[in-house]
């Protein structure tokens, strides 16, 4: 069975950072893409972020470009999201998701807080 | 960027009864590999999306055939046969065609 575990988020001062992971079971995680979804209080779905499996190739959503960058280490089958000079707008449920394009599987997510 | 929009923004259905959510792209999203890189999700209340459709039809592990989807190039649609109660929640399309990844504003589907 497929399991995504996020961790890492928590209340963070506008201009903070922080860094979430995703621990990742029951697949051959180094084989797939993985991306980073986010939903803010009562609003829809907004993709973050996603990396490629082996090349480790990266895109960015241009709300995050040059302040968000994911990571992953195969070794450890766990994704990562550092997010630096957070902002107010930043603040939502973030989603660890199997997947660069079909989205098999999500994660229950992490919620950031971006409030001083 | 591929907008993408859904119609209606929200649904009331009785049990038992058909329901169309309808999602179009501002650009076709057929590849040239042939495949059509738009998926459906739902995001039942307090719980994560779930995978529904990808590519346009195909159903993913699980999920019942009362939902079949259709459509081509830029004009989409999401079918329920007969809604059930555990059907609530919010519809999503998206597209995974090109960078970035785009969503549709979603369609609440409630139960009368």
């Amino acid at each position: 069975e497929v399991q995504l575990l996020e961790s890492g988020g928590g209340l963070v001062q506008p201009g903070g950072s922080l860094r979430l992971s995703c621990a990742a079971s029951g697949f051959t995680f180094g084989s797939y893409a993985m991306t980073w979804v986010r939903q803010g209080p009562g609003k829809g779905l907004e993709w973050v972020s996603t990396i490629y499996d082996t090349t480790h190739k990266t895109a960015y959503a241009d709300s995050v470009k040059g302040r968000f960058t994911i990571s992953r280490d195969n070794s450890k089958n766990t994704l990562y999201l550092q997010m630096n000079s957070l902002r107010a707008e930043d603040t939502a449920v973030y989603y660890c998701v199997k997947g660069g394009w079909r989205y098999d599987n999500w994660g229950r997510g992490t919620l950031v807080t971006v409030s001083s | 960027d591929i907008v993408m929009t859904q119609t209606p923004l929200s649904l009331s259905v009785n049990p038992g009864q058909p329901a169309s959510i309808s999602c179009k792209s501002s650009e076709s999203l057929l590849h040239s590999d042939g495949k059509t890189y738009l998926y459906w999700y739902l995001q039942k209340p307090g719980q994560p999306p779930q995978l529904l459709l990808y590519e346009v039809s195909s159903r993913f592990s699980g999920v019942p055939d009362r939902f079949s989807g259709s459509g081509s190039g830029t004009d989409f649609t999401l079918k329920i046969s007969r809604v059930e109660a555990e059907d609530v929640g919010v519809y999503y399309c998206l597209q995974s065609l090109q960078f970035p990844r785009t969503f549709g504003p979603g369609t609440k589907v409630d139960i009368k």
